[in-house]
């Protein structure tokens, strides 16, 4: 059984401040890991991909995935309220092209 | 590119009606994704297409449910008879097999509501 667990949350910090979202995943085979982000009652978009192990930098967000440990996770520098929404973190089945495998998601909100 | 467009954004049926949701993926694309969002199970995927063909349907739930893509633009969810507890958000995703890090992208989805 595939699966992909997220804590669901809320996770709450201050603006300006540092937000840190964990996943853990259980098939080894696995080789993408994404992040979307999902506002109330819109649909998923994606944030950032990563496949190789250590951190990958974008803008404010940096991913950082260890194979070994089958953890992914997403930082937030100097959060801002309108990074407030529930995060998924997704895997990619293997074997299975394209095909992901989400997490329930965390939900952050960000209190100015 | 318009991006995936879903029909209908919303739907309200009776207990033991036909219900069919309907996707275009972005052109070019040769995967097209099924997923029902719920607040207990959260984003679950439950058949996907490669090149028109279904390649998983394992996380389709019942027989109840069936899918079909008869071309590369078009996509059917439907739920026959449907039940209250298939009250959920359903989305239709797309994307293209480049490379491994390619991303789905997401329609807007359509909220099922079962009475």
């Amino acid at each position: 059984q595939k699966e992909v667990e997220q804590n669901s949350g809320p996770l709450s910090v201050p603006e300006g401040a540092i937000a840190s979202l964990n996943c853990t995943y259980s098939d080894r085979g696995s080789q993408s890991f994404f992040w979307y982000r999902q506002y109330s009652g819109k649909s998923p978009e994606l944030i950032m991909f990563i496949y190789s192990n250590g951190d990958k930098e974008d803008g404010r967000f940096t991913a950082q995935l260890n194979k070994a440990s089958q953890y992914v996770s997403l930082l937030i520098r100097d959060s801002q309220p309108s990074d407030s929404a529930t995060y998924l973190c997704a895997v990619n089945i293997p074997q299975a092209g394209t095909a992901l495998i989400f997490g329930k998601g965390t939900t952050l909100s960000v209190s100015s | 590119d318009a991006g995936v467009i879903q029909s209908p954004r919303h739907e309200v049926t009776e207990m033991g009606q036909e219900v069919t949701l309907r996707c275009k993926p972005i052109s070019g694309h040769d995967y097209l994704f099924w997923y029902r969002q719920t607040m207990m199970r959260g984003l679950e995927l439950l058949i996907y297409f490669n090149n028109n063909v279904p390649i998983d349907d394992s996380g389709m739930p019942e027989d109840r449910f069936s899918a079909k893509m008869p071309n590369a633009s078009f996509s059917t969810l439907k739920i026959q008879p449907s039940e209250p507890r298939d009250s959920a958000v359903y989305f239709c995703a797309s994307s293209s097999y480049q490379t491994r890090d390619t991303e789905a992208f997401f329609g807007q989805g359509t909220r099922l509501t079962v009475v």
